[in-house]
């Protein structure tokens, strides 16, 4: 079984301040993790991916996370929020085959 | 590459009708899975086809059915619909790798009234 916990519901931050939605999760096997954005209306987007290669992934938009096994954690972070970064946000987590498990989603405000 | 393309975009119905929506894969993707989003449940997986063959099944009742095309298209179909089948439904499409990530479409945003 797995699951993902994010741990915010909303996170609200000025335009040009640090971003940290966070995301933890439970799995049987060795994961596959991924981010995703939702703008309103839209489907989801792909901001990055970890398949047990590098701990630190890079996505688009100048966002990265950090895999920590130690910590079952896969936290999204940006230097520098932008107003266009306000959207929702979905930490999933594959585990077994075809098995994919939605965040319940953290809704990022950011105010100029 | 065309992305994911789900039609209609918008879809109003009553109580007791049936509705079909559509979904065209990322060219060259075989799989295709289906979800559900509303607001208080989140996103709910409903199903995923390969290849014409539905491979997983979320926990839904027998009135949501799919299928899949020789082309990889798919459809989703909800029969009898009730006012709690509103909500926001998205395809998603992967290529053959099985870290492969998915690709989503706009959805299709069903209201039941």
């Amino acid at each position: 079984a797995q699951s993902v916990t994010q741990l915010d519901s909303h996170v609200s931050v000025s335009e040009g301040t640090p971003v940290l939605l966070r995301c933890n999760y439970s799995s049987s096997y060795s994961p596959s993790l991924f981010w995703y954005v939702q703008h309103p209306n839209k489907g989801l987007q792909l901001l990055l991916k970890y398949t047990s290669a590098a701990t630190l992934v890079k996505g688009i938009n100048g966002f990265e996370a950090e895999f920590k096994k130690s910590e079952t954690s896969f936290h999204l972070t940006k230097p520098s929020a932008h107003m266009s970064d306000a959207a929702e946000y979905f930490c999933v987590v594959r585990g077994g085959y075809s098995t994919l498990t939605f965040g319940k989603g953290t809704m990022l405000l950011v105010s100029p | 590459k065309a992305g994911v393309t789900q039609t209609p975009r918008y879809l109003i119905k009553t109580r007791g009708q049936q509705v079909t929506l559509s979904c065209s894969p990322i060219s060259g993707h075989r799989s295709v899975s289906w979800y559900q989003q509303t607001p208080g449940q989140g996103l709910q997986f409903l199903f995923e086809y390969f290849s014409e063959t539905q491979r997983n099944k979320g926990n839904f009742p027998g009135r949501f059915s799919g299928r899949q095309f020789s082309n990889s298209r798919s459809e989703m179909n909800v029969s009898t619909l009730e006012l709690g089948d509103s909500a926001l439904y998205l395809c998603a499409s992967r290529g053959v790798r099985e870290d492969s990530p998915l690709h989503f479409g706009n959805g299709t945003r069903l209201t039941v009234t």
